[in-house]
């Protein structure tokens, strides 16, 4: 059963440019989860989703970011017109349901040069 | 005051030795309680869920106390391999979501030979 997949594993994007990161749950998980974790910081919720669904975004910043979990295929999350201050580790988490231990994708360091 | 405070550490350990990391939280509503641990630059993993009973898995022994909102992390017969930082970790419960958790910044363990 393969855990929750992320991809890319490091992303290097140009200020101004935008970012893609994709997020795939564990087989039978239904509910997604985005954090983001800045250098020596502790991680921070951005954003939760079900299929076809954003349940909770009271983590993402209000411009340039969007998330979403389309009925087929993995989760996007999406930075527009990328600034340094987004460089961190973004990191996928999935569970069954929204109650239940959250399990953790390797995560993508997004670095704006 | 913050959602979830941690001593940062480090918590500098010899290899046998019992150590403990103590957690608060300020939402009394909160649900969910679990310790992860997150190796550098790696994502964090699920070390155990706490229960107001109180649980124990091997080695580490988790409590809660609601009353004070105080979760504590107990690791008996410390290894070299438990070296990590320690995340105390609880879900903001509030608009019928429960998914969105709260990451405290971590406590550093360094068990050294």
């Amino acid at each position: 059963n393969a855990g929750v997949m992320q991809n890319p594993r490091h992303l290097v994007r140009r200020r101004g440019q935008e970012a893609r990161l994709r997020c795939s749950p564990m087989k039978g998980h239904s509910h997604v989860y985005w954090y983001r974790q800045l250098p020596e910081e502790g991680l921070k919720f951005m954003v939760y989703l079900q299929k076809e669904n954003i349940i909770d975004e009271s983590g993402m910043p209000k411009e340039r970011f969007s998330a979403e979990f389309p009925k087929e295929g993995p989760s996007i999350l999406r930075i527009q017109q990328v600034v340094r201050g987004d460089s961190a580790a973004y990191f996928c988490a999935s569970s069954p349901s929204q109650s239940y231990e959250q399990y953790f994708g390797p995560g993508t360091r997004l670095t704006v040069t | 005051r913050k959602e979830v405070e941690q001593d940062p550490g480090p918590f500098n350990v010899p290899e046998g030795a019992t150590v403990a990391f103590n957690c608060t939280y300020s939402n009394s509503a909160s649900q969910s309680f679990f310790w992860y641990r997150q190796d550098c630059r790696k994502e964090p993993k699920l070390l155990m869920s706490v229960y107001s009973s109180g649980n124990e898995d091997g080695r580490f022994t988790a409590q809660l106390n609601r009353a004070s909102q105080y979760i504590s992390l107990l690791i008996r017969d410390s290894k070299l391999s438990d070296s990590a930082t320690y995340l105390c970790v609880v879900n903001r419960s509030y608009g019928g979501s429960q998914g969105n958790l709260i990451f405290g910044k971590g406590t550093k363990l360094s068990v050294k030979p």
